[in-house]
């Protein structure tokens, strides 16, 4: 069965340091997400993409942050300087265009340490 | 601004009798309402959708409701199982480009 997949598993970077996540989403889906959530809260919307521009972004998705769909196959977070705060899993997700349930595919996720 | 809560209670249960989890909205008018799972260190996994013209949606041992005038949708687990002990998160789903996550409500079942 096709799933999202997410690289790497675990990252660990200092403290002002530029960071890439990246994801695979399933193919043929056209919507693309990126959600985090810290340690113990709840999954928060960054920014969802749609025929290779942002659609709809979060107020945490500020300059720091941008998105990436450089070939037709991997989706890929940036964050250009890391804070302490920036911590978190990082989910993507991926939807078809049409879908009876709307629903988003997950991936594993990306643990991001800031030290 | 836009609000879900959910029990932030564990709910604990004895296996075979049914969860009822409570997700309640404000400030929002969604197209969908969706039912996720997520197990520790997990991403979400989609279980449901019910539509804003929708009262009910049955899926196995699985039943939504979904009330717009309450803004409240209770998310039914019949017959339960160890198995099914996760965090069950209420997402409102704007038919386009946005979800919000509500915080969860973990449950166990004991066996």
């Amino acid at each position: 069965e096709p799933e999202v997949t997410q690289t790497p598993s675990h990252q660990v970077t200092q403290m002002g340091q530029e960071v890439i996540l990246r994801c695979v989403p399933i193919s043929n889906h056209l919507y693309f997400y990126w959600y985090r959530q810290i340690l113990g809260q709840k999954v928060e919307f960054l920014v969802s993409f749609y025929n290779n521009e942002i659609s709809e972004k979060s107020e945490i998705f500020d300059d720091q942050f941008s998105v990436e769909r450089p070939d037709g196959s991997n989706f890929t977070l940036k964050i250009r300087s890391t804070k302490l705060e920036d911590s978190a899993m990082y989910f993507c997700a991926s939807r078809p265009g049409t879908s009876e349930y709307n629903e988003q595919f997950f991936g594993p996720g990306t643990r991001l340490t800031v030290l | 601004s836009q609000k879900i809560e959910q029990n932030s209670e564990a709910l604990n249960i004895q296996e075979g009798k049914t969860a009822t989890l409570t997700c309640n909205y404000t400030n929002y008018s969604p197209a969908y309402l969706q039912w996720y799972r997520q197990d520790p260190g997990r991403g979400p996994v989609f279980l449901l959708l019910i539509r804003e013209n929708e009262k009910e949606k049955r899926k196995e041992r699985l039943k939504v409701t979904f009330d717009t005038t309450l803004k409240q949708s209770l998310f039914h687990i019949t017959a339960s199982q160890p198995a099914d002990s996760a965090t069950y998160l209420c997402a409102l789903f704007d038919g386009g480009f946005k979800t919000i996550f509500g915080a969860g409500t973990r449950l166990f079942v004991k066996a």
